[in-house]
């Protein structure tokens, strides 16, 4: 198992603002998944993406996914106050880095 | 469906003392994992099971044992408490670990502090 490195640590952006944070990775992955921590709360599955997939929404989420660069984005549009929480990636499984913290600002 | 649900949702334990914290998922999933989570970091993994009857060591096991007797519980359990085992302990499970069959599922979290 690997662990993803978030980027950046923390991000702290205007409501309404676009919010992009990345993940990188350093083997080879059948798939990456993305997952939210809202404060002293178990964390919830935003999505997953294949590794033949190179973008995939889910709502104000678009995730993307570049294997050659091993690395992954996820862009989070008009942010709203309920999106602050941490952000995890799990490339392939069990595995979370630290996390990059959001903060939406009214 | 009450998905994982964990308990105790808190516990303070003195140095040396013994607990077990139970976990239990209602969706019929076959893994499951026990995680901890220290201020400002991620999750970092436990043990694991596969199965019923099956367990496995995951990053950080020591000074922690767990049981899967049956299919829709995981047992963590802290034979002897050190302060050092002060953390979030949280609970997941999940179908499979291929492809959509690996979204993990998450408990609520068990806060311990260890004195």
């Amino acid at each position: 198992s690997q662990q993803g490195e978030e980027d950046p640590q923390a991000l702290s952006i205007q409501e309404g603002e676009n919010a992009t944070m990345n993940c990188s990775y350093k083997t080879s992955i059948n798939n990456l998944q993305w997952y939210r921590q809202n404060s002293g709360r178990g964390l919830v599955h935003l999505i997953l993406i294949r590794s033949n997939e190179r973008e995939k929404h889910s709502g104000r989420l678009r995730v993307t996914l570049d294997t050659s660069k091993k690395s992954s984005s996820l862009l989070i549009t008009a942010s709203r106050a309920a999106d602050t929480a941490s952000y995890f990636c799990a490339p392939q499984k069990l595995v979370f880095g630290q996390g990059t913290r959001l903060t939406i600002n009214p | 469906n009450a998905g994982v649900t964990q308990t105790p949702k808190f516990r303070v334990l003195k140095t040396g003392q013994s607990m077990t914290l139970l976990c239990a998922q209602d969706m019929n999933h076959e893994y499951m994992y026990w995680y901890r989570q220290d201020p400002g970091m991620g999750l970092r993994l436990i043990h694991y099971s596969v199965g019923e009857g099956t367990t496995a060591k995951g990053e950080v096991p020591d000074g922690y044992n767990v049981s899967r007797l049956k299919k829709q519980n995981f047992l963590l359990g802290l034979e002897s408490a050190a302060p050092s085992q002060t953390s979030v302990y949280f609970c997941a499970s999940s179908y499979g670990t291929s492809g959509s069959w690996s979204e993990q599922f998450f408990g609520p979290g068990t806060r311990l502090t260890v004195l």
